[in-house]
């Protein structure tokens, strides 16, 4: 167990509608990244929030948004949703941001999402 | 940018065999980290092991090895005495400035009874 949470494990829906994937990262990790996993695919980033403020973009589409609140739980929004969508969400936090170092990322369950 | 390439998409070995898994990277940064991670069947991401850049000693846990080659920008996977459960997929992946990790795409592990 990472001590990384994500709700929910499995989300069905259909195109058009909107969801939203819940994170709460490890206590006392301030940074939060969301990847993207389609299938038999490597992980892509889409965005990194610290203490509550983007700190970094990546492959996120305009549909897509995320935000991270104070008590550093974060949510992703997802809507208009798309087939291609279908993908596993994962979240990920770590201590720090910023600085030469890199803290390890430790990655929650992720969150099964299938687009009808 | 970071690219992390991973050559080969599936592998297989017997149990108790001895694997080596390929990453080579690029990048101009200096001061980077490097991090195996296994997701078996599960789907869980976990971390394997993990390789600062400036360090020359090679990182060891337990089975798990890594030959890191600075120069070459290679970064191996070494299983010693592969068991069942190792059985999973084996990203590389690249880390610096406590930004994203950049992922390869990733070794299909089976471990062959």
């Amino acid at each position: 167990d990472s001590g990384v949470t994500q709700t929910p494990k499995h989300l069905i829906t259909a195109t058009g509608q909107r969801v939203t994937l819940r994170c709460s990262p490890r206590s006392g990790d301030l940074s939060v990244y969301w990847y993207q996993q389609s299938l038999d695919q490597g992980l892509q980033f889409l965005i990194q929030y610290y203490n509550g403020e983007e700190r970094a973009k990546g492959n996120i589409l305009e549909r897509f948004s995320a935000q991270q609140f104070p008590d550093l739980h974060s949510e992703l929004n997802l809507s208009s949703l798309e087939l291609g969508d279908s993908a596993l969400y994962f979240c990920a936090s770590s201590v720090a941001a910023g600085g030469s170092s890199q803290e390890t990322q430790y990655f929650g369950p992720g969150t099964r999402l299938l687009v009808l | 940018a970071q690219t992390v390439t991973q050559s080969q998409p599936e592998m297989s070995v017997q149990e108790a065999e001895t694997v080596t898994l390929s990453c080579t990277y690029d990048t101009s940064e200096n001061n980077y980290y490097l991090f195996w991670y296994k997701q078996p069947p599960s789907r869980q991401m976990i971390l394997v092991i993990r390789q600062e850049a400036y360090k020359q000693q090679n990182a060891t846990e337990n089975r798990f090895s890594v030959n890191f080659q600075k120069a070459a920008k290679s970064f191996s996977l070494k299983i010693s005495d592969s068991q069942l459960g190792d059985t999973a997929m084996y990203f590389c992946a690249f880390g610096y400035g406590n930004e994203k990790l950049t992922f390869g795409t990733g070794t299909r592990l089976t471990i062959i009874p």
